[in-house]
């Protein structure tokens, strides 16, 4: 069974920073690429960012780029979302996804997230 | 900035077909976007319906189907039941390397 669990949230302030991660279970992490897509509660989903299997290839929502790293440990089958520079508009659930399709571009599979509060 | 639509709110009966879109603010959307298709319940994780236009994800009912309709892409829910009472979203890649998502749908079956 694929299982996908986020953990690392929590409360920061305003310009500080907090490290996501999202251990994952059930399937060939290495062969995946990986996502974070986030969630303002009670408001639309986001995507944030997407890694390649081999960690080489990483793209951004311009919200967060120069300020967010998406990166993944496959030995430990591992993602991480470093976040620094934190504004208030960032706090929301964050979600790690599995990708599938041609480079990974769809979600199949989707953890049950992880709040992050930005506030003084 | 591109923005990608969906109907706020839509309603059905119970046992109805319905079908949600999900467009471009400009242009049309094709299949080389991979159009994908979720649904949340408050508090819940999204779960994936449809991907990559017409694939449906492991253990999602036929009811649900996944196409390309004139220039956006579309879910089709038959047979709708209470339980499809939820939040659809949409996504789209684009060819910049960024996925965008469009606001949601609130389904009501009544």
């Amino acid at each position: 069974e694929v299982q996908l669990v986020e953990s690392g949230g929590g409360l920061v302030q305003p310009g500080g920073s907090l490290r996501l991660s999202c251990a994952a279970s059930g399937f060939s992490f290495s062969s995946y690429w990986m996502h974070w897509v986030r969630q303002v509660p009670g408001k639309g989903l986001v995507w944030v960012s997407r890694i390649s299997s081999d960690g080489s290839s990483t793209s951004y929502a311009d919200s967060v780029k120069g300020r967010f790293t998406i990166s993944r440990d496959n030995a430990r089958n591992t993602l991480y979302l470093q976040m620094s520079s934190l504004r208030a508009e960032d706090t929301a659930v964050y979600y790690c996804a599995r990708g599938t399709c041609t480079n990974g571009v769809c979600y199949k599979y989707w953890g049950q997230g992880t709040l992050v509060t930005v506030s003084s | 900035q591109t923005v990608v639509t969906q109907e706020p709110s839509v309603s059905v009966s119970p046992g109805g077909t319905v079908t949600l879109t999900c467009g471009l603010s400009s242009g049309s959307v094709s299949t080389s976007y991979y159009p994908s298709w979720y649904q949340q319940t408050p508090g819940q994780a999204p779960r994936t319906l449809i991907y990559s236009t017409n694939t449906r994800s492991s253990g999602v009912p036929d009811r649900f189907s996944g196409s390309i309709l004139g220039n956006k892409a579309a879910l089709t829910i038959t047979g709708a039941q209470a339980d499809d009472e939820s939040d659809y979203f949409c996504v789209l890649y684009m060819q910049s390397g960024i996925s965008v998502f469009g606001g949601g749908t609130k389904l009501t079956v009544l």
